[in-house]
């Protein structure tokens, strides 16, 4: 079975800049979910979706983050524009959604903003 | 606003020690304990998941919890360098929803 799917892997980019990230989930997951993880810190939930429908998004910054999964499959994230603190890796993470907790961790984006 | 506390360490152990990992957390609500490995430069992965107080074994790993003190903690038995990694604590609460909040983690090496 393959994984969750990210890419791309590193994006380097100036501030003030668009940037947009995207995941594939594992076949069959209906729930996804964003996460940004700082140097040093633990993954912040940014946002969670159960098909293509927002559950949770108290935490994405909405002024310059945005997210959508609309057929209920890939998603994508996308900030515009890009701040220094938005550096971080940019993790997405999908359930079955039935019956587990059980999260499975893409490999990540690394995001740099000069 | 929930949190979940955890020592950033390095905590260093010798091969073959217990490695000893703790966690606190503020909502009394919470319901589901979950331990991550994350390996540097790579994606978090599920180790154990608790969700009763008590303790919970799988293989080398011992997740414990105590809801009444707010802990959970993680237990490495015979620990090896390839254990060397981050360990982040993350709580979910009640609820139908599933929105973990993690701690900062725990470095731990493991030297031969």
């Amino acid at each position: 079975e393959a994984g969750v799917a990210q890419s791309p892997r590193y994006k380097i980019i100036e501030k003030r800049q668009s940037v947009a990230f995207w995941c594939n989930p594992i076949s069959g997951h209906a729930t996804l979910y964003w996460y940004q993880q700082i140097l040093g810190q633990g993954p912040k939930l940014l946002i969670q979706f159960q098909n293509n429908g927002v559950v949770d998004d108290s935490q994405l910054p909405k002024d310059r983050f945005s997210a959508e999964r609309l057929k209920g499959v890939d998603s994508t994230l996308k900030i515009q524009p890009a701040k220094l603190e938005d550096s971080a890796v940019y993790l997405c993470a999908t359930r079955t959604g039935v019956g587990t907790d059980t999260q499975y961790f893409g490999p990540g984006t690394r995001l740099t903003v000069l | 606003q929930k949190e979940v506390e955890q020592n950033s360490g390095p905590l260093s152990v010798p091969e073959g020690a217990i490695a000893s990992l703790n966690c606190t957390y503020s909502d009394r609500g919470s319901q589901s304990f979950f331990w991550y490995r994350q390996y540097s430069g790579k994606s978090p992965e599920l180790i154990m998941s608790i969700y009763s107080n008590g303790d919970k074994e799988d293989g080398r790993f011992t997740a414990q919890l105590n809801k009444a003190s707010q802990y959970v903690s993680l237990l490495i038995r015979d620990s090896q360098p390839s254990d060397s990694a981050t360990y982040l604590c993350a709580v979910k609460g009640g609820g139908g929803s599933y929105i973990p909040t993690f701690g900062r983690g725990t470095s731990l090496i493991v030297h031969p």
